[in-house]
């Protein structure tokens, strides 16, 4: 048990089914992430919210929207994707950067394994 | 900017033998460093860290890696592998600088096979 809980573990979809995935920390942190990690490439950093404000999105394509509703609660909303999506996604949270808690680490989700068919 | 580059993809070592698996980072600010493990269909699990204290750090099930910033490495070692290490290994570096949220950057990740 991490702390951080995705649903989730296992999606199938179609290319033309609108579909979410969730996370959900109870360790009390203020940053949330979301991170692909498909076969053979390096873990993707795509979103990051920091006080449940979207402070980074590194070119992600606009079918994926991510929501943070408040700081224990992350969303990836998922419509019209393609077979290249396929892939790991990671959720991760943190204490806030300046936060004397703060150790430099993220703590990740098992992850939810989703197939675009 | 930020890199982090993993030698070797695959290690394969024999149950009892040493391990090592390669780090090499690339940063314009003192950084912290880290070694996550990931097994199989789960998600990824911090082993240890850097963040600027003692060079040679000490992580769970035995690990340790040593920083040298002279070679900008970040080695992890166990003395004798068990068959349990087998798994995927990711090193990291964060800049150690102010801002609202941990930025990691991974390195591709080493699949390390343990057999018999």
């Amino acid at each position: 048990e991490t702390g951080v809980t995705q649903t989730p573990r296992h999606l199938v979809m179609g290319m033309t089914n609108k579909k979410s995935l969730k996370c959900e920390q109870h360790l009390g942190h203020n940053a949330m992430y979301w991170y692909k990690q498909s076969a053979k490439k390096p873990l993707e950093l795509m979103f990051v919210y920091s006080l449940e404000e979207r402070v980074e999105n590194n070119s992600v394509p606009s079918r994926f929207s991510p929501e943070c509703p408040n700081s224990s609660h992350l969303f990836l909303h998922l419509h019209t994707l393609q077979p290249e999506d396929s892939a790991l996604y990671l959720c991760a949270s943190s204490p806030y950067k300046r936060e004397a808690a703060n150790t430099g680490e993220l703590f990740f989700g098992e992850g939810s394994r989703l197939t675009v068919l | 900017a930020q890199s982090v580059t993993q030698l070797g993809s695959h290690v394969s070592v024999s149950e009892g033998a040493l391990v090592l698996l390669r780090c090499n980072y690339s940063s314009s600010v003192p950084p912290y460093l880290f070694w996550y493990v990931q097994y199989p269909n789960q998600g990824l699990q911090l082993l240890l860290k850097y963040t600027s204290a003692a060079t040679l750090v000490k992580g769970i099930n035995g690990f340790e890696a040593e920083f040298k910033k002279s070679e900008t490495s970040f080695h992890l070692t166990k003395p004798s592998a068990h068959m349990s290490d087998a798994a995927e290994y990711f090193c990291a570096v964060s800049p150690f600088i102010s801002g609202g949220y941990n930025k990691l950057i991974f390195g591709a990740g080493t699949r390390l096979a343990v057999h018999p």
